[in-house]
């Protein structure tokens, strides 16, 4: 079965840094991407981001481009995504997302985490 | 602020069929695949349609989508009330601003 699991909780003060992880089972990791996508309190959808699971390249929303960083461990097929320099306005639940390993901007994704709570508040 | 428009809530009754717009321009919706998530209370999104009206497989086929020009429509037929949640378009668009505002789906 494919499951993709994600850490627990974060709560953080502004300017400090937080990274989640996304493991991934059931599957050849290789064969697929994750996009990393969020849901402030209330809110909408916001894709952040992806990270080929091949290749290990990646794509960024620009208003993020200088905070975030996305990596792999293919020995445990764990994708993480570190965001820095934490606003309030980054207090979200972060989801990881299942989708292409070549095409970023397939925005199919067929497999999700359940979601990480990040609260930044001093 | 989205570059995808969608209606922020639609209701309906059990049985009925409601439809869910997705308002975008030609180089969102115009160029590319739109795809529909459906957000139950609490809990992760699921992919409802691809490729503008394909259905994975376990969606029941009362969910259908479909595309003209430069927008989409999600519909669901014999509404029923585990239908209630939100409901989200996506769609690649170079601003990178890829899922609409959401639609939250009432059943009355």
């Amino acid at each position: 079965q494919v499951h993709l699991v994600q850490s627990g909780p974060e709560m953080n003060k502004p300017g400090a840094s937080v990274k989640v992880s996304c493991k991934a089972s059931g599957y050849s990791f290789s064969n697929f991407g994750i996009s990393w996508v969020r849901q402030a309190p209330g809110q909408g959808l916001e894709w952040l981001g992806w990270i080929s699971g091949k290749s290990g390249k990646t794509k960024f929303i620009q208003k993020l481009q200088d905070r975030v960083t996305m990596t792999t461990d293919t020995s445990t097929s764990t994708v993480y995504m570190e965001l820095r320099s934490l606003r309030s306005d980054d207090t979200a639940v972060y989801f990881c997302a299942r989708g292409s390993s070549v095409y970023y901007y397939s925005l199919v994704f067929d497999m999700w985490g359940q979601g990480t709570k990040v609260t930044v508040s001093s | 602020q989205s570059v995808l428009t969608q209606p922020p809530s639609a209701s309906g009754t059990p049985g009925q069929r409601v439809t869910i717009s997705c308002s975008g321009s030609r180089s969102n919706i115009g160029r590319n695949y739109v795809t529909w998530y459906q957000q139950l209370p609490g809990s992760a999104p699921k992919l409802l349609i691809y490729s503008n009206d394909q259905r994975p497989s376990g969606v029941p086929d009362r969910f259908s989508g479909s595309k003209s020009g430069t927008s989409a429509s999600l519909a669901i037929s014999g509404l029923r009330s585990d239908d209630e949640g939100d409901y989200y378009c996506a769609v690649w668009d170079d601003t990178l601003s890829v899922f609409g505002g959401g639609t939250r789906l009432t059943v009355l």
